[in-house]
């Protein structure tokens, strides 16, 4: 099955500066690739996904780039704000659209 | 539209006791699908759905049962709780492979076994 690794673990970063959170997947076959927030005590919430189609996607301030060739993904969230403070997870599926997740990446925003 | 609806939030259990997680969406979206979430470990697959009287095995689908007879219901039965099924259980649901728009994960549903 798919394997989807991410790092870093945690991200501390100065409100205003950049955020970079980067995933690794195994399946070749992997065409989707969303990224989540989750909020303490909530479930998770579609930021934004990037299909195998397209190399990079933006969204405001953030953007995701796909690298098929060497397998990773990435989510770059520029100037920070507190908000931003949240667990981030990549995901990667297949065409029969299972999700396999990354561990989870904690970022916070300091003031 | 109120999404996914998840209850209970909070439950204990006694080990060997049997209970069943309710999930409910109203936006007529064909695929559903039941994570557990554990501490480092992201959320992982149990079972999922691709539309009303369809089922299939995930990642981690042992000591857990489903069913889904509606298009807006995806019940998850424990059948005899452990100590190791002591998570967080979110139910996500998503309008398909066609259009591939993205899982909407209900609030969660916090378990522990003692």
């Amino acid at each position: 099955g798919e394997n989807v690794e991410q790092h870093p673990s945690t991200l501390s970063v100065q409100e205003g500066d950049s955020a970079v959170i980067k995933c690794t997947y195994s399946d070749s076959a992997s065409n989707y690739f969303p990224w989540y927030k989750q909020e303490l005590g909530k479930g998770p919430q579609l930021i934004i996904d990037i299909r195998s189609n397209v190399g990079e996607k933006k969204d405001q301030r953030i953007a995701v780039t796909l690298n098929k060739t060497a397998k990773h993904f990435s989510l770059h969230i520029t100037e920070t704000q507190p908000e931003d403070s949240a667990v981030y997870f990549c995901a990667a599926s297949t065409y029969d659209y299972k999700l396999s997740f990354g561990a989870g990446t904690t970022v916070t925003v300091r003031a | 539209n109120a999404g996914v609806t998840q209850t209970p939030k909070f439950q204990v259990l006694k080990t060997g006791q049997s209970m069943t997680l309710q999930c409910a969406q109203d936006m007529n979206h064909e695929y559903m699908s039941w994570y557990r979430q554990d501490p480092g470990m992201g959320l992982r697959l149990i079972h999922y759905s691709v539309g009303a009287g369809i089922t299939d095995q995930g990642e981690v689908p042992n000591g857990y049962n489903v069913s889904r007879s509606t298009t807006e219901d995806f019940p998850l039965r424990l059948l005899s709780a452990a100590p190791s099924q002591t998570s967080v259980y979110f139910c996500a649901s998503s309008r398909g492979m066609e259009d591939q728009g993205g899982y909407t994960f209900g609030s969660g549903t916090r378990l522990t076994v003692v």
